[in-house]
């Protein structure tokens, strides 16, 4: 059983369409974090989220960290190709040291 | 700020044969973390180190993987004599404290044939 998973787990959508994708788990964390990784490359961190209920944008991107710290979401407004890639949510357990526990990944692929 | 550097990207191996993947922080991090990205399992981590120090290496197999840290140089894994189930892109990430935030790199592809 994964502790994060993620849905839905592959996405194609055209240019310029809105979309989300989603972490959930039955667990309570302190913080989230949403990775972007391009094939080929590694993960690259876009947001943290730490309070409850808390919203950050990142240009067309908006994170959502739910009410009881049990769940996320990304929304991407106006997809762009740039934007395909793979998104990963990820946590840092409390008493696991300083190691991340990935989610599943979503798969998001934008086509022109 | 060069980010995290790692080499080879690309490293192929026959079966048996030893693989060392080399991973160098970013300048002022003393923390190091190794994960594997298997298709089918995702990312996943697999050990923690500072200067020197192996902290938390719960995520290693028990055999024929290693890793150090030393004061001076990249951080090395090492995978001995190496089996077809070890092929999978290996990265690293570094951060300057014990954090949250964690800088990876472009990761190496290993191929075992």
């Amino acid at each position: 059983t994964q502790l994060l998973e993620q849905s839905p787990q592959f996405l194609s959508i055209q240019e310029g369409e809105n979309l989300t994708v989603y972490c959930n788990s039955s667990s309570v964390f302190s913080s989230l974090q949403w990775y972007r990784q391009e094939p080929g490359e590694g993960p690259v961190l876009l947001v943290t989220v730490v309070t409850g209920g808390e919203v950050k944008k990142l240009k067309r991107l908006t994170f959502q960290f739910g009410d009881a710290r049990k769940d996320s979401s990304l929304h991407i407004t106006a997809a762009q190709p740039g934007d395909t890639g793979l998104y990963l949510c990820a946590v840092l357990l409390t008493g696991g040291g300083n190691k991340l526990t990935f989610g599943t990944g979503t798969q998001l692929k934008v086509e022109l | 700020n060069a980010g995290v550097m790692q080499n080879p990207r690309h490293l192929v191996r026959r079966r048996g044969q030893e693989a060392r993947l080399r991973c160098s922080p970013m300048k002022g991090h003393s923390h190091v973390y190794w994960y594997r990205q298997l298709p089918e399992e995702g990312l996943k981590f697999m050990v923690y180190l500072q200067k020197e120090n192996i902290i938390d290496e719960s995520g290693m197999p028990k055999e024929r993987f290693s890793a150090e840290f030393p004061k001076e140089g990249p951080s090395i894994l090492r995978i001995q004599q190496v089996v077809r189930g070890d092929s999978a892109a290996y990265f690293c990430a570094s951060s300057p404290i014990p954090a949250r935030e964690q800088y990876f790199g472009p990761g190496t592809r290993l191929t075992v044939t």
